[in-house]
């Protein structure tokens, strides 16, 4: 039981280049997440998902794409990165949605954008 | 405006010592509280949570934390620290009972001292 593996830990970028970051979970949980860290501030939602085939926005949507084919998986795609995106990226993911569920993280993507 | 503030963005202590990290919400309602830790390279990991009830919530760890409704606050405690308690931690407030609703503290970054 790997529990919520993200790939990869560190990715340097230029401006407008594109990539995934890779999320995936073992523990058949309905409910994964992305949020990204920056300093002296807490982590902010991006964008969830609450089953296969569904996927929403949080608090930071713009710039990020996500899809979710399998319960397994929910990569996050930068179209085009942009230097604020420069961040700490957490995948997350619990049974269902609801608060009674713990949420477990991955251990993250450090992004550089140049 | 809603937010969760940690006040302190570092604290020392020795090993040994007692330790309180300190978390104040601004919310219209009782909000859900949560405490994370996130060791260095690592994704957060839930410490304890409260919803109702009794509001002195033990969590994993031998950390414990106390809601107090008329500070707002919701401070996380631990009577004797441990080295292996260095680490990140995070203050979280869930607006409703979703894991895609939570507001996240800044984090304060715990040094334990030999």
């Amino acid at each position: 039981n790997a529990g919520v593996t993200q790939t990869p830990k560190f990715q340097v970028l230029k401006t407008g280049q594109s990539m995934t970051l890779q999320c995936a979970q073992d523990m058949n949980h309905e409910y994964m997440s992305w949020y990204r860290q920056d300093p002296g501030m807490g982590l902010r939602l991006i964008h969830y998902s609450v089953g296969a085939g569904i996927t929403d926005q949080g608090e930071v949507p713009n710039g990020y794409n996500v899809s979710r084919s399998t319960t397994e998986d929910f990569p996050l795609r930068l179209l085009s990165a942009a230097p604020s995106q420069t961040s700490v990226y957490f995948c997350a993911s619990s049974l269902t949605s609801g608060g009674g569920d713990t949420q477990y993280f991955g251990p993250g993507t450090r992004l550089t954008v140049l | 405006a809603q937010s969760v503030t940690q006040p302190d963005i570092h604290i020392t202590v020795s090993e040994g010592a007692s330790l309180e990290l300190r978390c104040n919400y601004s919310y219209g309602a009782t909000p859900y509280l949560f405490w994370y830790v996130q060791s260095p390279g690592q994704g957060l990991q839930l410490l304890l949570k409260y919803f109702s009830g009794d509001t002195l919530v033990q969590g994993i760890k031998g950390f414990e934390a106390e809601f107090k409704r008329s500070q707002s606050s919701f401070n996380l405690r631990k009577p004797s620290v441990h080295w292996s308690d260095a680490a990140e931690y995070f203050c979280a407030v869930g607006l409703n009972y979703n894991n895609n609703d939570m507001r996240f503290g800044a984090g304060t970054r715990l040094t334990v001292k030999p």
